[in-house]
């Protein structure tokens, strides 16, 4: 089944606590990238791969980091979690190849953080 | 990037078709348009895209007037199990960079309650 897999589901921890929220997918997807979604301000995009080893900043990159060493997976880290980054993290892929549209989005099930 | 502005809320009854209209005032050329329906504690599932004029599926169509500077989704009569948030996003593969690389920005959602 082609899906978007985001471990952990939920996290509770606490201030300066470095953690990593997964990502995998198996659909082969060039692009993917971190959205985080915090009451009244929608999906807001953190950071987007393009391909293995190409990353870039997204509208609220701050506080976060990415890696994309392999295709298939692109954690998201936070080296020393504050308050204001409890929220909802979905991560998304999905094809470039020959590609101008943006196509289908898939969406994991996402990540809900709360840091105390 | 082109912003885009969508109505916060929209109520309809159950079997009336509903109309939402989503303003992206500097749409790119190259950029397209796709909307995304969100469930609570679910990821976005993508609905429709389009360029420009009329495209319809079997769950919903989009209409794009001539100037591409907004977009109206159609969902023809509603019921119960429509009641979800519904993104329109713009955006493009082209990017601004020699890399391809592309940030996909969505809006704020408009939250739909069908009632009985």
């Amino acid at each position: 089944e082609a899906q978007v897999t985001q471990n952990p589901r939920y996290l509770i921890t606490v201030t300066g606590k470095k953690l990593t929220v997964t990502c995998s997918q198996n659909m082969n997807h060039e692009y993917m990238s971190w959205y985080r979604q915090d009451p009244g301000l929608g999906l807001r995009q953190i950071y987007y791969s393009m391909n293995v080893e190409v990353t870039d900043k997204g509208d609220v990159p701050e506080g976060y980091k990415v890696s994309r060493k392999e295709k298939r997976n692109f954690p998201l880290i936070l080296e020393s979690p504050s308050p204001n980054q409890t929220s909802l993290y979905f991560c998304a892929s999905t094809w470039t190849s020959g590609r101008v549209s943006t196509g289908e989005l898939f969406f994991g099930e996402g990540s809900r953080l709360t840091v105390l | 990037l082109a912003k885009t502005t969508q109505p916060i809320s929209m109520d309809s009854y159950e079997g009336q078709e509903v109309n939402i209209t989503c303003s992206h005032n500097n749409i790119a050329t190259n950029d397209y348009i796709t909307w995304y329906q969100q469930f609570p504690s679910q990821g976005p599932r993508f609905i429709i895209q389009g360029y420009k004029t009329k495209v319809t599926n079997e769950v919903a169509s989009l209409f794009i007037p001539a100037d591409r500077k907004s977009s109206t989704l159609s969902l023809p009569r509603v019921s119960l199990s429509d009641t979800a948030v519904y993104y329109c996003l713009v955006g493009s593969l082209t990017g601004h960079s020699g890399a391809g690389s592309y940030q996909l920005t969505f809006g704020k959602g408009t939250k739909l309650s069908v009632i009985p």
